[in-house]
């Protein structure tokens, strides 16, 4: 079955340089989630998205920004990184917003030196 | 937003031990409550959920109990195994908030 992609699996950045994440959501899933989890941290909800419109903000940095294509892809964009940005950035979809099951990507690793 | 707020932060059981950890949430509004399981460096998956209208739900070794005037909800895990040692997330406010998580370890 086919399940969320996303891309890369690995990223290191300097400080300051700018980092785009991609999620390919389950086909048909409405919503899709960013989360970012640091070190032995829990995951911390930054933005969602329902049929490809911002739907929900929290505690995305201003110097993020996401959105969501026709193609339902996301992408989160990073600009000026800095070393406490390093973390597992999980999107995950879910087919009914906001009361049905998680479907986590297996995360990409970002690591700002 | 929701205040979701788990308990324990870490929890050490004995192999076939039950292990019981607990949430609680803020938002009278919220009516779906999901646990993930997180193994290390993996992605959560979740194990089980409930719905408002339901007070408690079974799988196998695995059961969640709801009680909405309190708001909380519990994760229950019978005969406990080494395989079940991972963080375990409990999420509410419609999925935005996650709990702190649980680190359980299951000894031999």
């Amino acid at each position: 079955a086919a399940g969320v992609i996303q891309s890369p699996r690995h990223l290191i950045k300097e400080k300051r340089e700018t980092a785009t994440l991609k999620c390919y959501p389950i086909p048909r899933h409405d919503t899709v989630y960013w989360y970012q989890q640091g070190p032995g941290q829990d995951p911390q909800f930054l933005i969602s998205f329902y049929e490809k419109m911002q739907s929900d903000k929290g505690s995305i940095p201003d110097r993020f920004s996401a959105q969501q294509f026709s193609d339902y892809h996301s992408e989160l964009n990073m600009s000026s990184l800095e070393l406490g940005d390093s973390a597992l950035y999980f999107c995950a979809s879910s087919l009914v917003r906001g009361t049905g099951e998680l479907f986590f990507g297996e995360g990409s690793r970002l690591t700002v030196l | 937003g929701e205040n979701v707020e788990q308990h324990p932060s870490t929890l050490s059981v004995q192999e076939g031990d039950s292990a019981v950890i607990k949430c609680t949430y803020s938002d009278s509004a919220s009516n779906y409550f999901p646990w993930y399981k997180q193994e290390l460096g993996k992605r959560p998956q979740l194990i089980i959920d409930i719905r408002s209208n339901v007070g408690e739900k079974k799988d196998q070794r695995i059961a969640v109990t709801l009680n909405k005037t309190a708001k909380h909800f519990s994760l229950h895990i019978t005969e406990t195994q080494p395989e079940d040692s991972a963080v375990y997330f409990c999420a509410g406010g419609n999925q935005f908030y996650f709990g702190t998580g649980t680190s359980l370890t299951v000894i031999p």
